[in-house]
């Protein structure tokens, strides 16, 4: 079965330091990646997603990710972070013709001012 | 445009009882999912409905777990039986089709506590 790892649990940066959440997935066939964002109070939103082609994807709020299939992995960065971009994010996969996400147990950033 | 909607925002029930929760997805989406967030087990999908195919039940976590779609619209979880592991957030996601390559979006949930 397919499984999603974060393995950074909780972050703590200070504004303006760079980003990077690590993300593996273990599956052997073709896959969709996503990062979802959950910020304090709201619920989960997608911050972007790779299906194919380039496999540096750029999404919202100056994030972007990069599929790197040797390695199984679709880290998230950004070059600089916000107090705004506290909150918990999530990696997820769907493989194949399947639907349902699977995700990772998510990281938990916190920018200081 | 509305998003999706679910109710009750929060639910506290006695272990043993049953509860319904309701998903109103967004308008025009023909796949509907239910996933649970709790603290030991994450984000883990539970079923999903795609127009008026059958179900993919594969993560309902075991027998008092249901969930019917009427109309290809509103969706209700039904917990019979409810148990202190039940408790979790239960969020509700839509999306226009069943591709992976679909976003799904998400409801901001139902939390519920099981005393």
């Amino acid at each position: 079965a397919q499984s999603v790892s974060q393995h950074n649990h909780h972050v703590i940066l200070s504004e303006a330091a760079s980003l990077e959440l690590g993300c593996n997935y273990s599956y052997g066939g073709t896959v969709n990646l996503f990062w979802y964002v959950q910020y304090p109070g709201q619920h989960l939103q997608l911050l972007l997603k790779y299906f194919s082609g380039d496999p540096l994807v750029k999404g919202i709020k100056g994030f972007e990710a990069e599929f790197i299939k040797s390695k199984f992995s679709f880290n998230l960065r950004k070059p600089s972070v916000q107090w705004s971009d506290t909150a918990e994010y999530f990696c997820a996969l769907i493989t194949g013709t399947a639907s349902k996400l699977t995700f990772g147990t998510g990281t938990r950033l916190q920018v200081t001012l | 445009g509305a998003g999706v909607s679910q109710s009750p925002s929060n639910k506290v029930t006695e272990k043993g009882k049953d509860v319904e929760l309701r998903c109103d997805p967004i308008s025009g989406h023909t796949a509907l999912y239910w996933y649970r967030q709790s603290l030991g087990q994450g984000l883990e999908f539970l079923i999903y409905f795609q127009g008026n195919s059958a179900p993919d039940k594969s993560g309902l976590p075991s027998d008092r777990f249901s969930a019917e779609r009427t109309g290809g619209s509103v969706s209700t979880l039904t917990i019979q039986r409810t148990q202190q592991e039940d408790s979790a957030v239960y969020l509700c996601a839509s999306s226009p089709g069943t591709s992976g390559r679909n976003t799904q979006y998400f409801g901001p949930g139902t939390r519920l506590t099981v005393l």
